[in-house]
């Protein structure tokens, strides 16, 4: 049973299209990151919240606590964005999907 | 601050032996880390050290498996007598704060047992 469901597993998409990946819990959680892994493995944190709608250029995390569910979403999405993104939730310890491998092409 | 670092970044090892890896957290950084992570899946909570405390380990974590942080710097990640199993990305990350706040992540060390 996993904690943390995402959903697709694989996207692609072409330049300057909007995406969007979804993440569903099943635990109660302190708050919901959004990862991003580039191929070779180093993991930046893009978001963390706990609730409503944080905005970072072109990418805007929202969260529905009461749902459980979380959205990413990338506007004008660029080829420099393809990466697994990985959606993780914190309670007691951390839980992390299995990622969304994304590849925008040019 | 040059953000979190691990060593080695790859390593390859015969089964049976023994390997270490290391972590060097943000300095400020009063959290420590473990997660592994296997070709194709999100990463695995191991353990986490709270300074020099580890409060928390997985059941991942075999008796095989020993984390440290003598003095709530870096840890050392060790694991005796090596799998095939074993075989997969070892990450390390730190965050300032008394919960599971942002975490900043090493580049990990990728370990191959043959």
């Amino acid at each position: 049973k996993n904690e943390v469901e995402q959903s697709p597993q694989n996207l692609t998409a072409q330049e300057g299209e909007f995406i969007t990946i979804n993440c569903s819990y099943s635990v109660g959680i302190s708050a919901l990151h959004w990862l991003q892994q580039h191929p070779g493995g180093g993991i930046v944190s893009l978001f963390m919240l706990s609730s409503g709608k944080k905005k970072h250029g072109r990418l805007i995390a929202t969260i529905n606590i009461q749902e459980k569910h979380s959205s990413l979403h990338i506007t004008a999405s660029h080829p420099r964005d393809s990466a697994v993104y990985i959606c993780a939730v914190n309670f007691n310890k951390f839980y992390f999907g299995s990622g969304t491998k994304l590849n925008v092409k040019p | 601050d040059t953000g979190v670092s691990q060593d080695p970044r790859h390593k390859i090892t015969k089964r049976g032996q023994n390997v270490t890896f290391r972590c060097d957290p943000i300095s400020e950084h009063n959290r420590l880390y473990w997660y592994r992570q296997t070709l194709g899946q999100g990463p695995e909570f191991l353990t986490y050290f709270q300074n020099e405390a580890q409060l928390e380990k997985s059941r991942l974590l075999s008796d095989r498996f020993s984390a440290e942080r003598p003095k709530g710097s870096f840890s050392t990640l060790e694991i005796q007598r090596t799998e095939q199993g074993d075989s997969a990305m070892y990450l390390c990350a730190s965050s300032l704060g008394w919960d599971m706040g942002e975490q900043y992540f090493g580049p990990g060390t990728r370990l191959t047992v043959t």
